[in-house]
This record gives C-alpha cells, sequence and structure tokens, in this order.
C-alpha cells in the first residue's frame, strides 16, 4: 500500500527558532494535509494544499505541496511553546480510494 | 461547536471482554472514520463508512467491527478484546471524500487492555 515517509521524527529547538519538517512517497497524492496534534487530543487540520507547486501559509506556518506531487513541506517561523505537538502529513490520492495515508509524524519539542 | 464527541474517553477492560465505542458528530458529514493510534505508528484506519447503511475494512480491520445505523453516529465494536488492541482510538468524518473535504477528528478514546 501507499506510505509516507515523514522526518525528522522528532526535533528539540529554542524558543524563536525555525522549524522544517517533510514527507515523502513514492506515489503521487493530489492532496496534502497537515495537522497537528497536541497532547490528550485529536489532531487538529493546520493546512490544506490541493495543486502541485502551490504554498500556502496560516499565520506563522507555511506549506508547500511538492512540483513531483510525491512531497510536501511545512515549516514554522519563530518558534514559541505552544507549537509542542505532533504534526502529522497526510495524502490524499483520490478517485475511488476513500483512504488518507498518514505520515508517523514529527514530535516538537520547543524549550523557552 | 461540538464537531466530532467520542465516548467515552478512557477505558479499562479485561481480555475478553466486549465493549462499544460510540462517535457522534453534528456536522452533516457523510464519511466517517475510526483509526487507532500507536506510538511509532502514526494513525493507521480500523474501518470507514461513505455513508449511513454502509461499511467498509480499512488498514487493520481484523478484531473490530462497526455499524452506521444513523448518519450522525458510527459505532466500533470489540467483541473479544486483546491485549493487542490498547491503544487510543480516534474517529473523523468529512462532509465528503473530496479533495478539498479534509478529516475532522474527535479527541480520541483510551482504551487499556489486561
Amino acid at each position: 500500500g501507499q506510505q509516507l515517509n515523514q522526518s525528522p521524527q522528532s526535533m528539540f529547538i529554542q524558543e524563536g527558532e525555525d522549524v522544517s519538517m517533510n514527507c515523502t512517497s513514492s506515489s503521487i497524492f493530489n492532496t496534502w494535509l497537515w495537522y497537528k496534534q497536541d497532547p490528550g487530543e485529536g489532531p487538529v487540520l493546520l493546512i490544506a494544499l490541493y495543486k502541485a507547486g502551490e504554498l500556502t501559509s496560516n499565520g506563522r506556518l507555511t506549506a508547500q505541496f511538492g512540483i513531483t506531487r510525491k512531497d510536501s513541506f511545512l515549516n514554522i517561523s519563530a518558534s514559541i511553546p505552544s507549537d509542542v505537538g505532533i504534526y502529522f502529513c497526510a495524502g490524499f490520492s483520490g478517485g475511488s480510494n476513500y483512504k488518507l495515508t498518514f505520515g508517523k509524524g514529527t514530535l516538537l519539542t520547543v524549550n523557552p | 461547536n461540538a464537531g466530532v464527541t467520542q465516548t467515552p474517553k478512557f477505558r479499562v477492560l479485561k481480555t475478553g471482554q466486549s465493549m462499544t465505542l460510540l462517535c457522534a458528530q453534528d456536522m452533516n458529514h457523510e464519511y466517517m472514520y475510526w483509526y487507532r493510534q500507536d506510538p511509532g505508528m502514526g494513525l493507521r484506519l480500523i474501518h470507514y463508512s461513505v455513508g449511513e447503511g454502509t461499511t467498509a475494512k480499512g488498514e487493520v480491520p481484523d478484531g473490530y467491527n462497526v455499524s452506521r445505523l444513523k448518519k450522525q453516529n458510527f459505532l466500533l465494536g470489540l467483541e473479544s478484546a486483546a491485549p493487542s488492541q490498547t491503544s487510543v482510538y480516534f474517529c473523523a468524518s468529512s462532509y465528503a471524500q473530496a479533495y478539498n473535504h479534509p478529516q475532522h477528528f474527535g479527541d480520541g478514546t483510551r482504551l487499556s487492555i489486561l
């Protein structure tokens, strides 16, 4: 089946630093999604990307849909303590396939 | 704004016991999903439903059953719980499984099987 390789698995950064994480796949996706999961809660959608090459921002977050449609990147600028959590990428290939494929997540820790 | 509500939030079971997890959504979504989340494994799809009265198997369906008798509810059943089913279970829903209708998640049910 389809798999997403998400990296890094974890990151430890100082408050104020920028963060970058990415997902790659051997398969093409039509949609890339980035979710954040706070401790004890469910994933919450951060950014959705629908076209190859698309660059979308949500506050300090910026995500890009790779030109090859096989990868996506999420950047967080000027990190703050509340950015702590697990970030998941997810891809949707469309058609009759109703399933999202999730990456295994990036655990982000921000030291004040 | 309830969104997706999961009941219960926590549960401890003994091996062999049965239980049902309830998911309710108030967004009139057609599609609903059950995932399990284990450390280092991300989210894995157990079963899903594309509408009232329909269900389908996901990536890891063994040991689970589901029902979608009402559009707003999606039930996940464990007939004979096993320790390997200790996990955090998430329900999600979406208006449609089209490219512009992302899934919305509940806050999870933490299940321990002793």
